[in-house]
């Protein structure tokens, strides 16, 4: 079946460092992939995509690449801020139009 | 809408009590998603709607778990008799394209 892994939490890192979140999928076909971001007292929202192999989903300078050879969507900021403290999910969606998450990795980042 | 809209924010019940979650979709989004957050936990897909017709209900955890969703619109999550591992945030999120999801800032239930 279907399944998203995420790096346990929580990380904690200084302000300006460089940040690395590990996705690994398993999935039959070829998934869509997903980040979601989760902020302290808010809904989750669309971080970033990426639809099909090689595709780099990016935003709020965010970044992950869709590996197939390696089934992984790890997520990377080169410089984070205290502005990115949230629980960042990993998720895949196969053709059954169901969006699969992963648990969660909380991100703490000290000023 | 502009969003996804949940309610109540808030729940709080006694357990044995039944409880009525309520999601209104983005308007004109064909799909709609319930998903249960328990604490420390991912996220827990429990039922999806494409128009009023469920064609994914895998996910509910026990026959005390059953959704509605009329006119296309409006969904409800029934919760019969309130059990503490009930207690969660539940969230629905709706979609009209293939990749677009969105959202309600979730009902978190409590029962005591």
């Amino acid at each position: 079946g279907n399944s998203v892994t995420q790096m346990e939490g929580p990380v904690t890192l200084s302000e300006e460092a460089f940040l690395t979140i590990n996705c690994t999928y398993t999935a039959t076909g070829y998934p869509s992939l997903f980040w979601y971001v989760q902020y302290p007292g808010e809904g989750l929202q669309l971080l970033l995509k990426a639809t099909k192999a090689d595709d780099k989903g990016s935003n709020k300078g965010f970044e992950a690449t869709y590996r197939k050879e390696t089934t992984s969507f790890h997520l990377e900021k080169g410089s984070v801020q205290v502005s990115d403290s949230a629980v960042y999910f990993c998720a895949l969606r196969n053709r059954d139009d169901k969006i699969i998450f992963g648990k969660g990795t909380r991100l703490h980042i000290l000023p | 809408g502009a969003g996804v809209s949940q309610s109540p924010s808030n729940k709080v019940t006694e357990k044995g009590k039944d409880v009525e979650l309520r999601c209104d979709p983005i308007s004109g989004h064909t799909a709609l998603y319930w998903y249960r957050q328990s604490l420390g936990q991912g996220l827990e897909f429990l039922i999806y709607f494409q128009g009023n017709s469920a064609p994914d209900k895998s996910g509910l955890p026990s026959d005390r778990f059953s959704a509605e969703r009329t006119g296309g619109s409006v969904s409800t999550l029934t919760i019969q008799r309130t059990q503490q591992e009930d207690s969660a945030v539940y969230l629905c999120a709706s979609s009209f394209s293939q990749h677009g999801y969105t959202f309600g800032s979730g009902t978190r239930l409590t029962v005591v």
